[in-house]
């Protein structure tokens, strides 16, 4: 099957600091990527959508400026937490669409913890 | 009223037992139907896709769906302990990008 794989898997930073988080699709061309935030016992929360070589579409209540995300290969994302705070502490989840099928294959995840 | 429901569970079901998990969902036009499994800390991973209605079988699991009902199972055969885990349903409609996926259902099989 498709594999993505996220990097880092664990970041521990300090409040007020940028930390930038890869996406990639090993095996395979993604044109779609999207990011979701998880926390503790609750389902995916869709943050964007990215598409290659375009701006990425953020969900509503989600902070553009906070949240920079970046598609700029067929094979890479990465989503930069500016900023960063405690309230931003979550697990970060990235996932691709292989193609043209109306499926996506996630990231192993990344664990913010912002003190 | 969501577009996906799902009940969270917890659902705790003895080594051998047969599970099933539901969704239901309101919008007729989702033709992709999705089950992922997720550990504890770790990414969703695929286990079922299934397009427009029917059953689809995979080993010890079996997708089923049932579009005039809007309703979709999964059914896990002789579950073991390394299944327990989170459900998660997910689904589109023909066109687009917009997936829905639901809540998630807690699943722990006891050896």
């Amino acid at each position: 099957g498709a594999v993505v794989s996220q990097h880092p898997s664990r970041v521990i930073c300090k409040s007020g600091t940028s930390v930038k988080i890869e996406c990639r699709s090993l095996d395979f061309q993604a044109t779609t990527m999207f990011w979701y935030r998880q926390f503790p016992k609750q389902s995916l929360m869709l943050m964007a959508t990215s598409n290659e070589g375009s701006k990425a579409t953020y969900e509503q209540g989600v902070e553009k400026d906070k949240f920079l995300i970046n598609h700029a290969s067929l094979t890479l994302s990465t989503l930069t937490v500016t900023s960063a705070h405690p309230e931003d502490s979550s697990f970060y989840i990235c996932s691709a669409r292989v193609g043209r099928t109306d499926t996506q294959y996630f990231g192993p995840g990344t664990r913010l913890t912002v003190l | 009223q969501k577009e996906v429901e799902q009940d969270p569970g917890p659902l705790s079901v003895p080594e051998g037992a047969i599970v099933s998990l539901n969704c239901t969902y309101s919008n007729s036009a989702f033709q992709y139907f999705m089950w992922y499994r997720q550990y504890s800390r770790k990414g969703p991973e695929l286990l079922m896709y299934t397009y427009s209605s029917g059953n689809k079988e995979d080993g010890r699991f079996t997708a089923q769906v049932d579009k005039s009902s809007k309703y979709i199972s999964l059914f896990i055969r002789d579950s073991q302990p390394s299944d327990s885990a989170t459900y998660l349903c997910a689904m589109s409609a023909r066109t687009g990008n917009q997936f829905y996926f639901g809540t998630g259902t807690s699943l722990t099989v006891i050896p």
